[in-house]
């Protein structure tokens, strides 16, 4: 039963490749996000998705989509992976703005 | 541009004493704090939020302090018990803006 559920937990990858990270949410949240957790410790927004539409995109790289389904999924899609690329990504998703968000447990990525 | 700074990136407390966890930030528009809470290798959970409009707010054994005018706020936890050593995270939101601005943690180990 768990609330925000994203997979893989882990991924190793090689450079070029192209990857997708998948959360889902049963909590019935309109509001979904993806943050990054870089090799300083610091959790960015990179995506905000309200009811399947996108609301913020931060100043992330292109070669990241994300792509909302149905409200209860919001999945990450990486292209021509780089080593700079390495890190957690968490998903979260919220009941709306402006209130606490639950997040997923994370996906360490790490490009090779 | 670092808007919200937890300046101790660790804290040692003895079981049964009194956490204080400490967060600045720089962005007058914000409005709206929370505490997580992270263990290794799980995704953050929320403890405690704060509202602008209060200087204080409780929660069991978790208390957060606002104070508006040095844009300080901390996380008293007491007593404080081995079960709460983990990353804490400072967070922030305003009005406008949906999603939340992270401090970089602070590890608290509790040790009995």
């Amino acid at each position: 039963d768990t609330a925000v559920s994203q997979t893989p937990k882990y991924l190793v990858t090689q450079m070029g490749n192209d990857k997708s990270i998948k959360c889902e949410q049963n909590l019935g949240h309109d509001t979904m996000y993806w943050y990054k957790q870089d090799s300083k410790k610091f959790l960015k927004i990179m995506f905000s998705y309200n009811n399947k539409e996108l609301i913020i995109n931060e100043t992330v790289p292109n070669r990241f989509s994300p792509k909302s389904p149905d409200k209860a999924h919001l999945n990450l899609h990486i292209n021509s992976l780089e080593l700079g690329d390495s890190a957690v990504y968490f998903c979260a998703s919220s009941p709306g703005y402006r209130t606490e968000a639950f997040f997923g447990q994370g996906t360490r990525l790490t490009v090779v | 541009d670092q808007q919200v700074k937890q300046n101790s990136p660790s804290l040692s407390v003895q079981e049964g004493r009194i956490s204080i966890l400490n967060c600045d930030y720089t962005n007058s528009m914000f409005d709206y704090f929370l505490w997580y809470k992270k263990y290794p290798a799980e995704g953050p959970t929320f403890l405690i939020s704060i509202s602008s409009i209060k200087d204080k707010n409780e929660d069991g054994r978790f208390t957060v302090f606002l104070n508006k005018s040095a844009k300080h706020l901390s996380l008293h936890i007491v007593p404080s018990q081995p079960g709460d050593s983990a990353v804490y995270f400072c967070a922030a939101t305003d009005s406008g803006y949906s999603t939340l601005t992270f401090g970089k943690g602070t590890m608290l180990l509790v040790s009995p």
